[in-house]
């Protein structure tokens, strides 16, 4: 089983700071890593596929890079809205596995 | 527009039967582009893939649920089901079903998830 290890575990940011996160995984998985956000009492929401290209509608501050074993999300220019867990996914290989997530709050 | 929802009951008693079901409105469950899938979080574990089912029937699924998971299709009603036997305290979850294409490898549509407590 591929693990995903996400850092920081949290992160304390002001508003229109830039935020930076981290997935690696245990082994190489190209770019079959993707990006979610959610929300206390939501469910997921898609962010970024395939480590690089935004989901329909997302914000142009939201980003991410990265492939084989490390990428990151980046938010430019944080807003209030952004306050989230945001979790790491892989589907390189089954089982599809999820990062423990980022805590990003606003100060 | 597409819409998934969870329902079944809040509580389960320890080493009864778990059973959910997913109705997926806006779109056929019969279509050949996507899959169907099952994932739960837990404050311990996180965010889980329980399995996935193709409208054929296909099935696949995480080896950590495998003996105790079935996962089944009624196309009829267009809606999925999620069955964990023998649940311990350990399967209190909120559980998700969620759809992936067949094109693409992530879930791109959650539903609103649903809160199951094992206890006596």
């Amino acid at each position: 089983e591929i693990v995903l290890t996400q850092s920081p575990d949290f992160q304390s940011v002001t508003p229109k700071e830039k935020v930076t996160i981290t997935c690696r995984a245990s082994q190489s998985i190209g770019s079959n890593l993707h990006w979610y956000q959610q929300k206390p009492g939501q469910s997921p929401k898609l962010l970024i596929k395939y480590a690089s290209q935004p989901f329909s509608g997302v914000p142009s501050r939201f980003s991410g890079s990265g492939s084989g074993t490390d990428f990151t999300l980046t938010i430019n220019s944080l807003e209030a809205e952004d306050a989230a867990t945001y979790y790491c996914h892989q589907s390189s290989s089954s089982p599809w596995t999820f990062g423990r997530g980022t805590k990003v709050e606003i100060k | 527009q597409l819409q998934l929802q969870e329902s079944g009951p809040g509580l389960v008693k320890p080493s009864e039967t778990l059973s959910l079901t997913c109705t997926v409105s806006g779109d056929s469950i019969s279509s050949s582009s996507y899959f169907w899938a099952w994932i739960r979080q837990t404050p311990g574990k996180g965010l889980e893939w329980i399995g996935t089912i193709f409208y054929s029937g296909a099935t696949y699924y995480n080896p950590s649920f495998k003996s105790r998971v079935t996962i089944s299709v009624e196309t009829s009603k267009n809606q999925f089901s999620l069955k964990i036997n023998s649940v311990t305290a350990a399967d209190t979850a909120v559980y998700y079903c969620a759809r992936r294409g067949t094109g693409y490898y992530y879930m791109d549509v959650w539903g609103q998830g649903t809160t199951v407590t094992v206890s006596s």
